[in-house]
C-alpha cells in the first residue's frame, strides 16, 4: 500500500540543525511531491513546502525561506527536510505528506517525527 | 493569524448536523484554489476528508461533504457520531504567498 515512512524523533540544541527524511513506498515516487507540515505543541498545521520528485521544483513557505533545504533522493524514493539555526520555537511533529502538485491536496501521510529543541 | 479563517471549536448531539466554515480572500479560495479538508483525531497525523470541489477518499463516509461559495468555503457533517470528535483543517493555495496555507482548526465537540 502507499505509504511514508519518516525517521525518528530527535531532540536538538538551539542553533543546530535537524534533518527529517520521509521514505515512499507503494506508488512510483517520481509522478507527485512531497509536502511539509509541522504543527507546534497544541497548535495548528503550518505548510512548510512542497518539492517536486519529478524535477526538484520547490516552493517554500515565506518565513522559512533562508533556513529550510527540500531534497529528493529518487533512487531510494525519499524526500528529506533540513531546518537550520533553530530555535524553541522550531519544536514541533514535522509531517510529510503526498501532494500531487503544489496545490494540490495531500493525501498520504506519514506518521510525523517530533523534533525538540532544547537547550 | 490563519490566512484562511475557522471557528475555534464546534459542538453538536449525535445524529445531528454540524457546519464548519473557512474563510478566505481573492488570493486563495476567492481565486478559484480548491478547498480540501482534513480530520485529526488526537495524536494522529491529519487525514484527508475531501478534497477538490467535494470529493471524498476511498473510505471517507458521505455523511462528510464539501461546499464552496466565493471567498468562504464549508465542511459539513451530517449524522454526527461520537468518532468524528476530532480537529478539523481546510486547506487552500494562496497565490500572493505561492504556497499552501491552511486554516486554523476547528475542534468538533460531540456532545
Amino acid at each position: 500500500q502507499v505509504q511514508l515512512v519518516q525517521s525518528g524523533a530527535e531532540v536538538k540544541k538551539p542553533g543546530a540543525s535537524l534533518k527529517v527524511s520521509c521514505k515512499a513506498s507503494g506508488y512510483t515516487f517520481t509522478t507527485y511531491g512531497i509536502n511539509w507540515v509541522r504543527q507546534a505543541p497544541g497548535q495548528g498545521l503550518e505548510w512548510m513546502g512542497w518539492i517536486s520528485a519529478y524535477n526538484g521544483n520547490i516552493n517554500f513557505a515565506q518565513k522559512l525561506q533562508g533556513r529550510v533545504t527540500l531534497t529528493t533522493d529518487t533512487s531510494t524514493s525519499t524526500a528529506y527536510m533540513e531546518l537550520r539555526n533553530v530555535t524553541s520555537d522550531d519544536t514541533a511533529v514535522y509531517y510529510c505528506a503526498r501532494g500531487y502538485k503544489k496545490y494540490y491536496h495531500m493525501d498520504v501521510w506519514g506518521k510525523g517525527t517530533t523534533v525538540t529543541v532544547s537547550s | 493569524q490563519s490566512i484562511l479563517t475557522q471557528p475555534p471549536s464546534v459542538s453538536g448531539a449525535p445524529g445531528q448536523r454540524v457546519t464548519i466554515s473557512c474563510t478566505g480572500s481573492s488570493s486563495n479560495i476567492g481565486a478559484s484554489y480548491d478547498v480540501h479538508w482534513y480530520q485529526q483525531l488526537p495524536g494522529t497525523a491529519p487525514k484527508l476528508l475531501i478534497f477538490g470541489y467535494n470529493y471524498r477518499p476511498s473510505g471517507v463516509p458521505d455523511r462528510f461533504s464539501g461546499s464552496k461559495s466565493g471567498t468562504s468555503a464549508s465542511l459539513a457533517i451530517s449524522g454526527l457520531q461520537a468518532e468524528d470528535e476530532a480537529d478539523y483543517y481546510c486547506q487552500s493555495y494562496d497565490s500572493s504567498l505561492s504556497g499552501s496555507v491552511f486554516g486554523g482548526g476547528t475542534k468538533l465537540t460531540v456532545l
